[in-house]
């Protein structure tokens, strides 16, 4: 079955404390693309990655590292976290190339910081 | 600036009844737009976009949208809905190389 799978699902956690948010996809898909959900401002794309090795900032990348060393895997990483980055977040993948093809979301990471 | 919005928060409808979730945008160019929809404690699902020819695209589940180049809208339609269709929809168009999302319509179908 075609699918973005997220671990954890939900995480409660402190402020301060490491952690990184797996996301892996089965589809072989080149674009691949990080989002937090906040309640009255829809998805705000954090980083994306046009393939292995190729990453760059979205609209709120501050706070937040990626990387991309195989083409399923693309990991978010909080270094040192902080409450205001409490939020539902999702990966995304799809297709590469200037087509539009649509995007397939992972079930989301709940994340709470205390 | 490129920009969606969602001007409903939220949408009730009785069941079998139509249904409209309305989305504009503001782009320069040609636009790209789509319509995703969002289960509880469940990723997004892409339903339809519209790239280029009729401006009536048919998608998933019974959703269809319309485009109106004239208006810049791209809403989101249904003849007849379901309890099932009570979700979380977003609007979105195409960037620079990425979506730019409206804040969703939270669609409640009543039976």
């Amino acid at each position: 079955e075609a699918q973005v799978t997220q671990n954890p699902r939900y995480l409660i956690t402190v402020t301060g404390k490491k952690l990184t948010v797996t996301c892996s996809q089965n589809m072989n898909h080149e674009y691949m693309s990080w989002y937090r959900q906040d309640p009255g401002l829809g998805l705000r794309q954090i980083y994306y990655s046009m393939n292995v090795e190729v990453t760059d900032k979205g609209d709120v990348p501050e706070g937040y590292k990626v990387s991309r060393k195989e083409k399923r895997n693309f990991p978010l990483i909080l270094e040192s976290p902080s409450p205001n980055q409490t939020s539902l977040y999702f990966c995304a993948s799809r297709r590469g190339g200037l087509r539009l093809w649509p995007q397939h979301f992972g079930d989301g990471t709940r994340l709470s910081i205390l | 600036a490129q920009s969606v919005a969602q001007p409903e928060d939220q949408v009730n409808v009785a069941e079998g009844n139509p249904l409209t979730v309305k989305c504009t945008y503001s782009v320069s160019g040609n636009p790209y737009l789509f319509w995703y929809v969002q289960y509880p404690n469940r990723g997004l699902q892409f339903l339809l976009k519209y790239i280029t020819g009729d401006n009536l695209v048919k998608g998933s589940y019974g959703f269809e949208a319309e485009f109106n180049k004239s208006q810049t809208s791209f809403h989101l339609k249904k003849p007849s809905a379901l309890v099932s269709d009570s979700a979380l929809y977003f609007c979105a168009v195409r960037g620079n190389y990425q979506l730019i999302w409206g804040a969703g319509t939270k669609l409640i179908i009543k039976p």
